[in-house]
């Protein structure tokens, strides 16, 4: 069983274009995360939810809008794409509580390419 | 500005010698740092933990070292073996900046039989 699970797994698309990525963890996690990992390779974080509440919105276009409908699932619609949007986009869960945030575990990506 | 430099040159490294890694930051008071792995086209996996007042953590064939004086983490694979080839994260967080982890951009390991 994938303990956390992206989909698509693959984006082409062309600009200004509307696009959704999806994304559900089997671990029982109150916190869930997107990251985007650019061609640099650097990890950003972008959002963070902790049971369905927004609690970490890093400065990212309002372009880009996250949707927590349970504490299981956090989906990622991003709007009027752009060329710099490109980038593998990576889903991440942890346990929460506690001093730290502990352990990530990330899915896959979904490598997103705007033409 | 707060940066974390990891040696962007891949390490390139005998099977069975020992790989030792870099995470430097400037700018930055962490509280806790981890090392993740990543292979290509996959997500960053977890590999140690180490808090500020721990010197050194181990885990079967890796150790961390974490000098707050230095502003440095070092990471050992021991006895390297050609299955552990693969770009290392490391990442740091903050006391007040609860999953905000910031990651460095990786340094890519070459273990070669």
């Amino acid at each position: 069983d994938t303990a956390v699970s992206q989909t698509p797994k693959y984006l082409v698309t062309q600009m200004g274009n509307d696009k959704s990525i999806k994304c559900e963890q089997n671990l029982g996690h109150d916190t869930m995360y997107w990251y985007k990992q650019d061609s640099k390779k650097f990890l950003k974080i972008m959002f963070s939810y902790n049971n369905k509440e927004l609690i970490i919105n890093e400065t990212v276009p309002n372009r880009f809008s996250p949707k927590s409908p349970d504490k299981a699932h956090l989906n990622l619609h991003i709007n009027s794409l752009e060329l710099g949007d490109s980038a593998v986009y990576f889903c991440a869960s942890s346990p929460g509580g506690g001093g730290s945030t502990g352990e990530l575990f990330f899915g896959e990506g979904s490598r997103l390419t705007v033409l | 500005s707060q940066k974390i430099e990891q040696n962007s040159e891949a390490l390139n490294i005998q099977e069975g010698k020992t790989a030792t890694l870099t995470c430097n930051y400037t700018n930055y008071s962490p509280a806790y740092l981890q090392w993740y792995r990543q292979d290509p086209g996959r997500g960053p996996v977890f590999l140690l933990l180490i808090r500020e007042n721990e010197k050194e953590k181990r885990k079967e064939r890796l150790k961390v070292t974490f000098d707050t004086t230095l502003k440095q983490s070092l990471f050992h694979i021991t006895a390297s073996q050609p299955a552990d080839s693969a770009t290392y994260l490391c990442a740091l967080e903050k006391t007040d900046s609860w999953g905000k982890l910031q990651f460095g951009a990786g340094t890519q390991v070459v273990v070669t039989p």
